[in-house]
């Protein structure tokens, strides 16, 4: 079956740090790849995607790159600010999306002023 | 207007209650889907649908059933509410776009059970 996993959190970082979220998958097929934010008391936004290897996602100044040779979609942001603070999750979508998204368990992302 | 609709968007229910969640979507998309958070847990499928008349299991059905009255909507029952259910719930549609899927949220509701 598919998994994802990422890094657990609190994640805390002082404001224009360098951000990196870890997340590798498993898949059976070729999956799409997300991430996901939800900012407190809100639901899910998608934050970026990636369907091919290779292929950056990017928005919001965040990236993630699709790195199928080691199953990884690492988010990265140059430089974080405190309205980033939210709850990031990645996800994938395989096989037409017939058993819906995968989701990792959510990395919580504190950046302190 | 959102695209896809949860209601309600909080609810306080007592053990033993029946209780329905609505979803409603004007994305006109066949594939709908109801998940649940907890802390820790990330996001969890309980059932989903392909179409009218098709509805499947997820990961964590049992205590739950769902109903799909139309093509844009799809609600989620507890048939007898429990205090572990007390989540956080999100419904979702998806859609094919050439070789890519892409997924869409509803706001959520959150249960709690006392």
């Amino acid at each position: 079956g598919n998994s994802v996993t990422q890094m657990e959190g609190p994640v805390t970082l002082s404001e224009e740090a360098f951000l990196t979220i870890n997340c590798t998958y498993t898949a059976t097929g070729y999956p799409s790849l997300f991430w996901y934010v939800q900012y407190p008391g809100e639901g899910l936004q998608l934050l970026l995607k990636a369907t091919k290897a290779d292929d950056k996602g990017s928005n919001k100044g965040f990236e993630a790159t699709y790195r199928k040779e080691t199953t990884s979609f690492h988010l990265e942001k140059g430089s974080v600010q405190v309205s980033d603070s939210a709850v990031y999750f990645c996800a994938l979508i395989t096989g037409g999306g017939a058993d819906g998204l995968t989701f990792g368990k959510g990395t919580h992302l504190i950046i302190q002023p | 207007d959102a695209d896809v609709t949860q209601t309600p968007r909080n609810r306080i229910t007592k053990t033993g209650k029946r209780i329905m969640l609505e979803c409603s979507q004007t994305k006109g998309h066949d594939r709908m889907y109801w998940y649940r958070q907890d802390p820790g847990l990330g996001l969890r499928l309980i059932y989903y649908s392909f179409d009218v008349k098709d509805i499947n299991k997820g990961e964590i059905s049992d205590g739950y059933s769902v109903s799909r009255q139309a093509q844009a909507k799809f609600s989620l029952s507890l048939e007898s509410a429990i205090p572990n259910q007390t989540a956080l719930y999100f419904c979702a549609t998806s859609v094919n776009r050439g070789s890519m899927t892409e997924a869409f949220f509803g706001q959520g509701t959150r249960l709690t059970v006392v």
